[in-house]
Parts: structure tokens; sequence; C-alpha cells
């Protein structure tokens, strides 16, 4: 059964660093096909992809935020972890870690972490 | 960035109906569509992938259609648990780009 969860302060101050943490189980990140990515909703809006990490280490960003984000993996532990620097009231949103299997779609789905940027 | 571009917005419909969301990119994507569907303060579900692959354990009712740059979602006769936003995403490239979301609501 594939589980994955995001972990994470729910509360960051401005020009903060914000790092998140997806523990995932059910699949390997060193199996050869498997990604996982990053996906954000600030409240009321539409789905925003951020991040890939794939089982070779490749790494994808969005345009708009790649200055800002780094993402990475622990293979041993099941972990993908997400930081996001500069934080800034925009930036709050449910964070969502999601699988992709080779093809390309997001199988399966984190509950979701709501993050909220505020003084 | 592809930009993939929903509509309608918004749709009211009864149970029963008939329904039809289209999404279409900014350009060709062949068929590299994926449907969701979220329901309020809950995370995403895949529906349909390859924009016509019905993922298992969807309903039949749901199906999926289009290639390059114009794709619909179709439900045959709308269910109670059918009202939600579905949302569109293209996978032929990164950055992945999502539609802006169809709200689904009852009449």
């Amino acid at each position: 059964q594939v589980t994955l969860k995001e972990s994470g302060p729910a509360l960051v101050k401005p020009t903060q660093t914000l790092t998140l943490t997806c523990t995932f189980s059910g699949f390997s990140l060193s199996t050869s096909g498997m990604r996982v990515s990053w996906i954000r909703q600030p409240p009321g809006k539409a789905l925003e992809w951020l991040a890939r990490i794939d089982w070779d280490d490749d790494k994808f960003y969005s345009t708009s935020l790649k200055t800002r984000l780094t993402i990475s993996k622990d293979t041993s532990k099941n972990q993908v972890v997400l930081t996001m620097t500069n934080m800034d009231p925009v930036d709050t949103a449910t964070y969502y870690c999601a699988r992709m299997t080779a093809a390309a779609e997001f199988d399966y789905w984190g509950l979701g972490t709501p993050v909220t940027v505020s003084s | 960035d592809i930009q993939m571009t929903q509509s309608p917005s918004s749709l009211s419909a009864s149970v029963g109906d008939r329904v039809t969301i289209t999404c279409r990119a900014s350009q060709s994507i062949s068929s590299y569509l994926n449907w969701y569907q979220q329901k309020p303060g809950k995370a995403p579900k895949l529906l349909i992938y390859a924009a016509s692959s019905l993922l298992s354990g969807v309903p039949s009712r749901f199906s999926g259609s289009g290639s390059g740059t114009d794709f619909t979602l179709t439900i045959s006769s709308l269910q109670p648990e059918d009202f939600a936003t579905y949302y569109c995403q293209q996978s032929y490239v990164t950055p992945y780009t999502f539609g802006q979301g169809t709200k689904l609501e009852i009449k």
C-alpha cells in the first residue's frame, strides 16, 4: 500500500526558509522510473506544481520558483525534502507531495500540510 | 511554460445530468493529459491518465478524450458524490502545469 505524508511547520515568518519533509511507504525511490513531486495550493486557488526528484536524482523545478527551491531525497529513510527560501505571505498554501511513475501522472498524494506565512 | 485553460470555471448541474469539461493546452501535449477530482479539504485524486485511460476503481461514468491541444472530461450521469472541483494537468514536459479548475455544483 502506497502512502505519503507531509510534515513541517504550520507557521513561518516572512523571509524565513521553509523545510518540508515527505515520508513515504509502499515504494522505493531507488526503483527505476519512480519520482516524487511537490505541489501546492493557496486557499481557494488552483494547484501549482513546484518540483520533482527522480530515482536517479534528476531534479526539476517550477520556472517561477526555481531560484528559491531545493529538492532532495534520502532513499534509506524513504523521504523527500523540499526547501523554499525567502518565504512571503503569498506562499501561504497547503503543500502536497505526490508519487509519479514514469507515465508522469500523480497517482498517489499525501494529505497535505498547511503552511501560513505571517509575522 | 505550457498553459492549461479549463472551461467552464464553474458549472451547475443536477444528479443524472451528463456534463463535459474542456481543457485546452497552449501547445501540443500529445496525450499527456491527466484529470483529477478534488473535494473540499481533501487531496486531489487521479481519475484519468494519458487523456483517456480510466484509473482502476474509478466509475465508468467518467471518461476522457482528446489529443494534441484539446481534451474533454465527461461524466455520463452525475452522482451526488461527483460534485467537486476537477483539474486537468499536462505531464508532457516540466514544468508541469494544471488548469485553473472547474467547480461542479449541484443545481
